[in-house]
């Protein structure tokens, strides 16, 4: 069974330049989420869908973050325009259905200069 | 909210030996408490979970504690091997049977096997 597949794995970019990141789930899971992880600390849930819809944003910066997971499947997750602050490892992982364990990505390692 | 705390942030120990990471949590409700191990420039995997109605819970050399009364869990690897170096996070969430749940994730644990 393939693993829940993410790109690019790494991306540099100038501050002020826009970036999105590709997420594809584990197939059959309902659930996906978008995490920050910053070096030496756990990852932190930026947002969470159910199917096609958003169920969980609260922690997702909206002035410059957004997200989408049109047809339910896939996802992307967009910052314009990126900050040096938001160099970090974002995660992409799935689960079956919500709450159940959660299988994670490899990430994309974002450096912003 | 809750709130994880995860100690020690870095753990060295000799290949074949035991290593201990200790996790405590806040909140009282908090019933699903899941660890998982992370390699370099890999996503956190799940290795072992456990729930409140618990005390422990083991798989081969890897197992979990529970004390529900000291808001504190512990992942014990026995007879550790060089491909047990990782990092190694544990969580929690205080509503795990509900939709809307989300884990708190303590801050990760370092784990070095020497030869």
């Amino acid at each position: 069974e393939a693993g829940v597949v993410q790109s690019p794995r790494y991306k540099i970019i100038e501050k002020k330049q826009p970036v999105a990141f590709w997420c594809n789930p584990i197939s059959g899971h309902n659930t996906l989420y978008w995490y920050l992880q910053n070096l030496g600390q756990g990852p932190e849930l930026l947002i969470r869908y159910e199917n096609e819809e958003a169920v969980d944003d609260s922690q997702l910066p909206k002035d410059r973050f957004s997200a989408e997971r049109l047809k339910g499947v896939d996802s992307t997750l967009k910052i314009q325009p990126a900050e040096l602050g938001d160099s970090a490892v974002y995660l992409c992982a799935s689960s079956l259905t919500s709450p159940d364990t959660q299988y994670f990505g490899p990430g994309t390692r974002l450096t912003v200069l | 909210g809750e709130n994880v705390e995860q100690h020690p942030s870095t753990l060295s120990v000799q290949e074949g030996d035991s290593a201990v990471i200790k996790c405590t949590y806040s909140d009282s409700a908090s019933n699903y408490f899941p660890w998982y191990k992370q390699e370099l420039g890999k996503g956190p995997q799940l290795i072992i979970d456990i729930r409140s109605n618990v005390g422990e819970k083991k798989d081969q050399r890897i197992a979990v504690t529970l004390n529900k009364t000291a808001k504190h869990f512990s992942l014990h690897i026995t007879e550790t091997q060089p491909e047990d170096s990782a990092v190694y996070f544990c969580a929690a969430t205080p509503s795990f049977m509900d939709s809307n749940y989300q884990l708190i994730w303590g801050a990760g644990t370092k784990l070095i096997i020497k030869p």
